[in-house]
C-alpha cells in the first residue's frame, strides 16, 4: 500500500494487560521505526528495523517492551503487563533504503489508554 | 549525544500574522535538519529539510535556513493562514540513524 497502515487506532487495557500494536510499512520500503508520543509532545524513539532485523533498539525499555517485523506480516510492538505511564500514541514510520530519514512516511498512531 | 531545542509553547498569532519557531541543536559533525508537522488526530508529515550548511528548505510557505555558526534552524513563515495551527516538530538526524525531535511547539492561529 502506498501508506503506512497502524492498527488499532484505539486501544483500551487494564494495568497488567498486553497491549499488541501492528503496523503495516509502505511495500517496498525496509526500514521501520516505532516511535512513543507522550502528552501530545515529545516523541520518544523506541526501535527500528532493517527488514526483519532490528537495527536500532537504543530507546526500547528493557522490560515489558518487545517487538518484531517478520517477513510477510505487519510488524508488531507488544507490551506485557501495561502499566499507566504506558499511556501515549504509539506512531510507526518506514522508508526506502538509503532515504531513512529524508523520506520518512508516519501512520496516524495507535492510542494506548491503560487503565 | 545528539539534541534538539525548540521554543516553548503554545504559539498564538493572528491570521496574516508572520510566525518564528525557534530551535537550535546539539550534535556531533553535520546532521540533517527537519521540520515536521503534526495536524490533530494524524501522524507527522515531512514539511522540509536541510541537509547541509546554509542550505534553505522551503514549502508551502515556510522556510528554514540551516545556520552551522549558531547551531540553528528556526522556522518562518511570512504570512500564516488558520490552516497552519498544527504542532511542529524540529529534528535532526546523521546517516542512516534515528530522528530525535524537539518536544514541539504547538502553533494556533486565529481568524
Amino acid at each position: 500500500g502506498e501508506e503506512v497502515a497502524q492498527t488499532p487506532k484505539h486501544l483500551v487495557r487494564g494495568e497488567g494487560q498486553k497491549a499488541k500494536l501492528y503496523c503495516a510499512p509502505i511495500k517496498g520500503h525496509s526500514y521501520v521505526f516505532w516511535y512513543q508520543q507522550v502528552l501530545k509532545n515529545e516523541f520518544k524513539f523506541l526501535i527500528s528495523f532493517q527488514n526483519e532485523n532490528v537495527f536500532d533498539e537504543t530507546g526500547m525499555p528493557k522490560e515489558r517492551f518487545s517487538a518484531k517485523c517478520l517477513p510477510n506480516s505487519p510488524c508488531s510492538l507488544e507490551i506485557q503487563a501495561t502499566k499507566l505511564e504506558d499511556s501515549a500514541v504509539y506512531f510507526c514510520a518506514s522508508s526506502q533504503p538509503g532515504q531513512v530519514a529524508e523520506k520518512l512516511f508516519f501512520g496516524s498512531g495507535t492510542q494506548l489508554s491503560v487503565l | 549525544g545528539n539534541s534538539v531545542t525548540q521554543m516553548e509553547g503554545p504559539v498564538t498569532l493572528s491570521e496574516e500574522a508572520f510566525l518564528t519557531i525557534n530551535c537550535t541543536y546539539t550534535a556531533t559533525g553535520y546532521p540533517s535538519l527537519f521540520w515536521y508537522v503534526q495536524y490533530p488526530g494524524e501522524g507527522l508529515q515531512l514539511l522540509l529539510k536541510a541537509t547541509k550548511a546554509d542550505d534553505k528548505g522551503s514549502n508551502k510557505g515556510f522556510e528554514a535556513t540551516y545556520r552551522k555558526e549558531t547551531t540553528s534552524f528556526h522556522l518562518e513563515k511570512g504570512s500564516v493562514q488558520v490552516s497552519d495551527s498544527a504542532v511542529y516538530f524540529c529534528a535532526l538526524t546523521q546517516g542512516a540513524q534515528k530522528l530525535v525531535f524537539g518536544q514541539g511547539t504547538r502553533l494556533t492561529i486565529n481568524p
